[in-house]
């Protein structure tokens, strides 16, 4: 069955510094990658999602992600953070059933 | 604009009342699932559907919950006899897939129902 770990349950930058979320998964075969984000009081938003061929996704608001398979990982970067990106970050993993999993989550705060 | 809809969007009940929470589907879509999130557990998978039939619904405590698609446009989530630790946030979401084919796997979510149980 898969799974997914985001090692940091809160993250805190400054306004303009570059963000890195990290995420794990584990799975048996190639895996469906995602990362969605989360709003207070919102449903959940696709920022971007991994299937095959290029390992560097590009998403939407400027985010991208990169798989790396030897090292099981999927981490989320953003070059530059606005005020508008704190929120919580979920990645979650999917197999060829289309059952996607999420992790824990990762609460963004931006330092004005 | 095409969304995931459910309703109620909040719910406050009693112990040991019934709830039910109803989600619908963006058309087309054939495949829903509902989530529940919760602080401790976060996003939890308690049951998806493709073609109105469940694949798994192994993370949904059989005793009191059930869930189910009556038709397309509708699916279901059933609590009886409710309990204060049902209390949470329980996303639907949508989707249309193909078994892990043409890279499909994607969920569209609703924006919850916040059950409280007191």
């Amino acid at each position: 069955a898969q799974s997914v770990t985001q090692p940091d349950i809160h993250i805190t930058v400054s306004e303009g510094a570059s963000l890195e979320l990290r995420c794990n998964y584990s799975y048996g075969a190639t895996p469906y990658l995602f990362w969605y984000v989360q709003s207070p009081g919102q449903g959940l938003q696709l920022l971007l999602k991994y299937f095959s061929g290029d390992t560097l996704v590009q998403g939407i608001k400027g985010f991208e992600a990169e798989f790396k398979r030897s090292q099981s990982s999927f981490n989320l970067r953003k070059p530059s953070v606005h005020w508008s990106d704190a929120a919580e970050y979920f990645c979650a993993v999917a197999g060829r059933d289309d059952k996607i999993i999420f992790g824990k989550g990762t609460r963004l705060h931006i330092l004005p | 604009d095409a969304r995931v809809t459910q309703t109620p969007r909040h719910k406050v009940t009693e112990m040991g009342q019934e709830v039910t929470m109803r989600c619908q589907p963006i058309l087309g879509h054939n495949t829903v699932f509902w989530y529940r999130q919760t602080m401790m557990q976060g996003l939890e998978l308690l049951a998806y559907f493709r073609n109105r039939a469940p694949l798994d619904d192994s993370g949904m405590p059989k005793d009191r919950f059930s869930a189910e698609m009556p038709d397309a446009t509708l699916a279901t989530l059933k609590i009886q006899p409710s309990e204060p630790r049902d209390s949470a946030v329980y996303f639907c979401a949508s989707g249309f897939m193909l078994g892990g084919q043409g890279g499909n796997t994607e969920a569209f979510f609703g924006q919850g129902t916040r059950l409280t149980v007191v």
